[in-house]
């Protein structure tokens, strides 16, 4: 398994500011992902990030918003931009499984509140 | 990928079995049946995968009847500790490796 660790772990912002957040992974993979989960929601796929090429993005979240880099195999980014209220989520990380891809290991997430 | 319905919660006590179904009646050919765990202000946790029959580990049973349209997670002599979400996934075999998470059900386990 891959051990993830995310930073900040927390943090409380202020409107129309914007919040980059820290993804690490003790191994090389291939495909990172970013979800968003709203306070006693589920999970909900923000974008698939794989290095060397354009984070692809779900329906509903757009590049500009939530700009998103993966410069190595070990790391990425994930920006929240302009931030309002609505915005406050755990933001997590996960990334594809080392035999055969079929699950995906989380971090632990950064729980974000915007004032 | 095929929808999950799951029920949104359940209660048990300790030392019970709990048996926590989920049906995906669209689930296609090449689909695995994945459950996940999450805890209060943790990112969620791989419990069990399986394709069809039953699939056991040391946390988990995996029941999945032979039209894979639903399948049931067991969790054995459940503790307070197994308090937590508990999520059904369909995982498309190399397609990108998405997980779409739908509601889960959270367990409560009393003592």
């Amino acid at each position: 398994s891959a051990v993830i660790s995310q930073k900040p772990s927390r943090d409380i912002c202020q409107r129309g500011t914007s919040l980059t957040i820290q993804c690490q992974v003790d191994s090389q993979v291939t495909m990172m992902f970013w979800y968003r989960q709203q306070p006693g929601q589920s999970l909900t796929l923000i974008a698939t990030a794989n290095q060397g090429s354009e984070a692809t993005y779900e329906s509903g979240f757009v590049i500009d918003k939530f700009p998103i880099s993966r410069p190595n195999l070990t790391f990425s980014t994930l920006t929240v931009s302009n931030m309002s209220p609505e915005d406050s989520s755990i933001y997590l990380c996960s990334v594809d499984g080392l035999a055969g891809g079929e699950t995906q290991y989380f971090g632990p997430g950064t729980r974000l509140l915007v004032l | 990928l095929a929808k999950t319905t799951q029920p949104i919660s359940m209660d048990s006590y300790e030392g019970q079995e709990v048996n926590i179904t989920c049906s995906h009646n669209n689930i296609a050919t090449n689909d695995y049946i994945t459950w996940y765990q999450q805890f209060p202000s943790q990112g969620p946790r791989f419990i069990i995968q399986g394709y069809k029959t039953k699939v056991t580990n040391e946390v988990a049973s995996l029941f999945i009847p032979a039209d894979r349209k639903s399948s049931t997670l067991s969790l054995p002599r459940v503790s307070l500790s197994d308090t937590a979400v508990y999520y059904c996934l369909v995982v498309r075999w190399n397609a990108g490796n998405m997980l779409t998470f739908g509601g889960g059900t959270r367990l409560m386990v009393k003592p």
